[in-house]
């Protein structure tokens, strides 16, 4: 297995560009999860899906968007980029709720 | 808010054994205690998870006190590539709330291994 898998590894945007970062597992998890990291800071949640087509907001989803079409994949977009927005995005996947979460290599998005 | 409390940073000489505590005071009955580290640039990493008995696997050992409110993520041998971030986190084993869905990570404790 590959486990979670998330590309572009690193990306420059300028001020309003959009983009989406890929995320994809091979675990058939139901649960699929992204977050975001800034410089020493701890993870916090974005957006989740418990399923295809469920999704929910988390923490922090302001700027963002997601869809969950399959089991598989969890895209997140970026619309309208913002400098707030630079900062390492870990999507994540796990069997349930309760279960343990297993995350990808992130991607390191940086807004100039 | 984490709902732990870790050292900011440890020393480890390669090969001794690595002890890490965290104190979880406030945690509830259906709590879990999950380690996870990072290595730098990396995306987080599970190590264990325990609910009030010890546990052990091939990485670590989770030693849990008996009223549950502190426990330790031990390290056999801890090796040059065990230099990460460590983190203790408490979560609920299940409930449909966001409070059980997220991994609240805190700033956790920087463990340097040196030769």
């Amino acid at each position: 297995n590959a486990g979670v898998t998330q590309t572009p590894k690193f990306r420059i945007l300028k001020i309003g560009q959009s983009m989406t970062l890929q995320c994809a597992q091979d675990m058939n998890h139901n649960y699929m999860y992204w977050y975001r990291q800034d410089p020493g800071m701890g993870l916090k949640l974005i957006y989740y899906s418990v399923g295809a087509g469920i999704t929910d907001k988390g923490e922090v989803p302001n700027g963002y968007n997601v869809s969950r079409s399959t089991t598989e994949d969890f895209p997140l977009r970026l619309e309208l980029a913002a400098p707030s927005q630079t900062s390492v995005y870990f999507c994540a996947s796990s069997y349930s709720q309760g279960e343990t979460q297993y995350f990808g290599p992130g991607t390191r998005l940086l807004v100039l | 808010d984490a709902k732990t409390t870790q050292p900011t940073s440890m020393d480890c000489a390669e090969g001794r054994a690595a002890n890490l505590p965290c104190n979880h005071s406030t945690i509830s009955g259906n709590e879990y205690v999950y380690w996870y580290r990072q290595i730098h640039s990396q995306g987080p990493q599970y190590i264990i998870h325990g609910l009030k008995n010890n546990e052990t696997n091939e990485m670590a050992s989770l030693i849990i006190t008996e009223d549950r409110k502190s426990s330790t993520l031990i390290l056999p041998h801890a090796t040059l590539r065990d230099t990460a971030v460590y983190y203790c986190i408490v979560r609920p084993s299940q409930g449909i709330s966001q409070a059980g869905t997220a991994l609240i990570f805190g700033k956790g404790t920087t463990l340097s291994v040196s030769s």
